[in-house]
């Protein structure tokens, strides 16, 4: 079965840069979530959107947006980077009504230098 | 704020032998899942085993099993007939009514041959 893809999955990047994490969901889910899993840590919710429009924000910094297309996939755009946003980013999507069940893809590696 | 609780940071297990991970919960929701989500050294997040609070039965995949005590807010996660493979960090994981997933602090679990 299809499963979540991520791009990259690996990423360095100098401190002020930019970056954009690509996530295309399971085929047919319609809600997309991105967490960051810091060294050592359990995941941290960072923002959610169900068809194409952001549902729940959580501990995200006013550094980071992100956004859902028409074809469902979204991007997480960082800016600014900073050394503490090294992490593993992953996204994970669901499907309405069961949108409780999340399907994690394998995430991308942030390196900030 | 619902919270998740992992008292057991670290357990070891011989191969073949059982182990249950312990996970303790608050919320204030009625209904609602409850998540073990497995993360091996690719640090890929897998979904175990759901549990629907409002099934007194308790959910079952193979060799995985939960120990679910609604009043008690407990969810214990059983795997039988240990294997190499089965080693990993174990997170338990609760939604709250935005679909947010709040993950306990996770339990390293080492099966030994």
């Amino acid at each position: 079965a299809a499963g979540v893809i991520q791009s990259p999955r690996h990423l360095i990047k100098e401190k002020r840069e930019t970056a954009t994490l690509k996530c295309y969901p399971i085929p047919r889910h319609d809600t997309v979530y991105w967490y960051q899993q810091g060294p050592g840590q359990d995941p941290q919710f960072l923002i959610s959107f169900y068809e194409k429009m952001q549902s729940d924000k959580g501990s995200i910094p006013d550094r980071f947006s992100a956004q859902q297309f028409s074809d469902y996939h979204s991007e997480l755009n960082m800016s600014s980077l900073e050394l503490g946003d090294s992490a593993l980013y992953f996204c994970a999507s669901s499907l309405a009504p069961d949108k409780e069940t999340q399907y994690f893809g394998p995430g991308t590696r942030l390196l900030v230098l | 704020a619902q919270t998740v609780t992992q008292s057991q940071p670290e357990m070891s297990v011989q191969e073949a032998e059982t182990v249950t991970l312990s996970c303790t919960y608050d919320t204030s929701e009625n209904n609602y899942y409850l998540f073990w989500y497995k993360q091996p050294p690719s640090r890929q997040m897998i979904l175990v085993i759901r549990q629907e609070a409002y099934k007194q039965q308790n959910a079952t995949e193979n060799r995985f099993s939960v120990n679910f005590q609604k009043a008690a807010k407990s969810f214990s996660l059983k795997i039988s007939d240990s294997q190499l493979g089965d080693t990993a960090m174990y997170f338990c994981a609760l939604p709250n009514a935005g679909n947010m997933l709040t993950f306990g602090g996770g339990t390293r679990l080492m099966v030994k041959p």
